[in-house]
């Protein structure tokens, strides 16, 4: 489809795993932000992307979080080393950059669980 | 601390009624609002905005109201449907041509009463 597209829908992981999370944006996108939404709150912004450049990880919880963006579409969102606390849902945006406040487009997220 | 606030986690409105949803920020920095409506299992989809320029947008059955001083704003849907039933999520941003992270609130979850 045409929208923004996240693998896996779903990740189990055992506490001290790595896993990789992935979004494809919508084609053309030139920004693209990752936000963590965990149970019961508002997603939390994590990191933003203008094409392959990672110009704001401020969000970002700990060094073992770690994204990348190498060619300017695909962008990977990897955890070292999980703990619980990092159980949550990871949704990834784009939105254009031909002008100001265009509405970002959300993935259906991947829901990360980690026991 | 809570930049963007939805103080109601659940509404229940009837059918046919005014649904008005409500968010308060304390960031005076924000200068455009977005209101968000997730269903279950799925992203976040965009419904309406504003620009703090403004003091209303209107989009058919969607109006949000911006008033600066209060720091407040709120959706308002009409007539509502029985599809509007999922949760409503405010979302607020400082322009700056590329880096527009969004600061959500918590949500407030709206049911439909046919």
């Amino acid at each position: 489809g045409a929208g923004v597209s996240q693998s896996p829908r779903y990740k189990v992981a055992k506490r001290g795993q790595d896993v990789a999370l992935r979004c494809d944006p919508i084609s053309g996108h030139v920004s693209l932000f990752w936000y963590q939404q965990a149970l019961g709150q508002g997603p939390e912004f994590l990191t933003y992307f203008q094409n392959e450049a990672q110009l704001d990880k401020s969000g970002l919880p700990s060094d073992r979080f770690f994204a990348e963006r190498p060619e300017g579409s695909v962008s990977t969102l990897k955890i070292q080393r999980t703990q619980q606390e990092d159980s949550a849902v990871y949704l990834c945006a784009s939105s254009a950059r031909d002008r100001y406040n265009q509405p970002q487009h959300f993935g259906d997220g991947t829901r990360l669980s980690i026991l | 601390d809570q930049q963007v606030k939805q103080n109601s986690p659940s509404l229940s409105v009837q059918e046919g009624r005014i649904s008005i949803l409500n968010c308060d920020y304390t960031n005076s920095m924000f200068d455009y609002f977005l209101w968000y409506k997730k269903y279950p299992a799925e992203g976040p989809t965009f419904l309406i905005s504003i620009s703090s320029i403004k003091d209303k947008n209107e989009d058919g059955r969607f109006t949000v109201f911006l008033n600066k001083s209060a720091k407040h704003l709120s959706l308002h849907i009409v007539p509502s449907q029985p599809g509007d039933s999922a949760v409503y999520f405010c979302a607020a941003l400082i322009s700056n041509f590329g880096n527009e992270k969004l600061t959500f609130g918590t949500g407030t979850r709206l049911t439909i009463i046919p």
